[in-house]
């Protein structure tokens, strides 16, 4: 069965740019989550959706930062305009909701230059 | 203070040890708790969900204290392919229920 899928799997931009990383969670997973992973901070939920809607985004940094989840099958985190600061592994989870474990896509290694 | 503290280690053990890990959390309303294994630069995976009663998976063992608020996991017979940094998950209570909590995570090394 295919797990999470996140693209791309890296990502080189400079500063100021916008980057836009995508995820299609496991199907018929009803719960996503978007996280980031740096060696300072640690893995930091950014935000989720439940069926769609976003529940909590009490974790985005910034208005820099935005997320989508347009249907049950795709989500893009978007960063606009970039800073050198967000350069970090972001991470997509999809579980089937209350409670159950999150299964994690491979991440996308971003570097703002 | 934190919901999930674990202890950063480094854990270095030999091959054959036997570990344990520790995890204390802070929401008594938690419902839901997870080991995860993350190998460097790699994404974290579920190792094995934590039951009330204690649950055993060939070498690895958790428990879940409810009353003293943590959690542990017991490794035997280290292999080297355990080399890897270990999660604590905590699920939030109430309307939080999806939120996952992790701890910071352990390091162990177990050496030839």
């Amino acid at each position: 069965d295919a797990g999470v899928i996140q693209s791309p799997r890296h990502e080189v931009t400079e500063m100021g740019q916008e980057v836009t990383l995508r995820c299609k969670p496991i199907s018929g997973h009803n719960s996503l989550f978007w996280y980031r992973q740096t060696m300072m901070r640690g893995l930091e939920l950014l935000i989720y959706f439940n069926n769609n809607v976003p529940i909590d985004d009490s974790g985005m940094p910034e208005d820099r930062f935005s997320a989508k989840m347009p249907n049950a099958s795709f989500s893009t985190l978007k960063i606009q305009p970039s800073e050198p600061r967000d350069s970090a592994v972001y991470f997509c989870a999809s579980s089937l909701g209350r409670n159950q474990p999150q299964h994690f896509g491979d991440g996308t290694r971003l570097s703002i230059l | 203070r934190k919901e999930v503290e674990q202890d950063p280690g480094p854990f270095n053990v030999p091959e054959g040890a036997t570990v344990a890990f520790n995890c204390t959390y802070s929401n008594s309303a938690s419902q839901s708790f997870f080991w995860y294994r993350q190998d460097c630069r790699k994404e974290p995976k579920l190792l094995m969900s934590v039951y009330s009663s204690g649950n055993e998976d060939g070498r690895f063992t958790a428990q879940l204290n409810r009353a003293s608020q943590y959690i542990s996991l017991l490794i035997r017979d280290s292999k080297l392919s355990d080399s890897a940094t270990y999660l604590c998950v905590v699920t939030g209570g109430g309307n939080n229920f999806n939120k996952f909590y992790f701890g910071s995570g352990t390091k162990l090394n177990v050496k030839p």
